[in-house]
């Protein structure tokens, strides 16, 4: 199993533009959800999907948009890209259990100049 | 609201000493707590959770840590310190009534490892 992918690893953004964020897993977890780490704030959640064709917003919503056609597949959309938006973000999926480990992708470094 | 925090951004040991990462939970129910570990440049991996069965828990590379419902304390432990144990580590509680049980992760503390 490769686990939770993400792609790209790291990515250079003007203000403005906009870019999707890629994740995949391939254990066939129903919840997989998007974080974003900042220093010294630990890991905030930005989008959460708990199965196919169901998604909802975490508690740092703003500025992104999610979609989940598959159960494997749960990509990170950023409309129009802000300085605000510079930092690392995590993918990571789970199964339907809330003590159930969550699993992590590698993360994408994003830098919006 | 459920909330981590974790005491302490940075801790240095020196390698075989103990190793003490602090972590206390605000939660009006029965909590699931959880250890991350983030070696430099990689995504979070699980080192233990706590999911109301022992109060002891036992992880991954020597790590344990006790939940203590009287001091609201979920601290992790390792007797004797590895230049490899060197990451950053995040306590975690599981909102289990809101979100799909989002986790609420803790600021952080780095552990820096001494020859």
């Amino acid at each position: 199993n490769a686990g939770v992918t993400q792609t790209p690893k790291f990515q250079v953004l003007k203000t403005g533009q906009s870019m999707t964020l890629q994740c995949a897993q391939d254990m066939n977890h129903e919840y997989m959800s998007w974080y974003r780490q900042d220093p010294g704030m630990g890991l905030r959640l930005i989008h959460y999907s708990v199965g196919a064709g169901i998604t909802d917003q975490g508690e740092v919503p703003n500025g992104y948009n999610v979609s989940r056609s598959t159960t494997e597949d749960f990509p990170l959309r950023l409309l129009s890209a802000a300085p605000s938006q510079t930092s690392v973000y995590f993918c990571a999926s789970r199964g339907q259990g809330v003590t159930d480990t969550q699993y992590f992708g590698p993360g994408t470094r994003l830098t919006v100049l | 609201a459920q909330s981590v925090t974790q005491l302490g951004s940075h801790v240095s040991v020196s390698e075989g000493a103990l190793v003490l990462l602090r972590c206390n939970y605000s939660s009006s129910v029965p909590p699931y707590l959880f250890w991350y570990v983030q070696y430099p440049n990689q995504g979070l991996q699980l080192l233990l959770k706590y999911t109301s069965a022992a109060t002891l828990v036992k992880g991954i590379n020597g790590f344990e840590a006790e939940f203590k419902k009287s001091e609201t304390s979920f601290h992790l432990t390792k007797p004797s310190a590895h230049m490899s144990d060197a990451a950053e580590y995040f306590c975690a509680v599981s909102d289990f009534y809101n979100q799909g049980g989002k986790l609420i992760f803790g600021q952080g503390t780095e552990l820096s490892v001494k020859p």
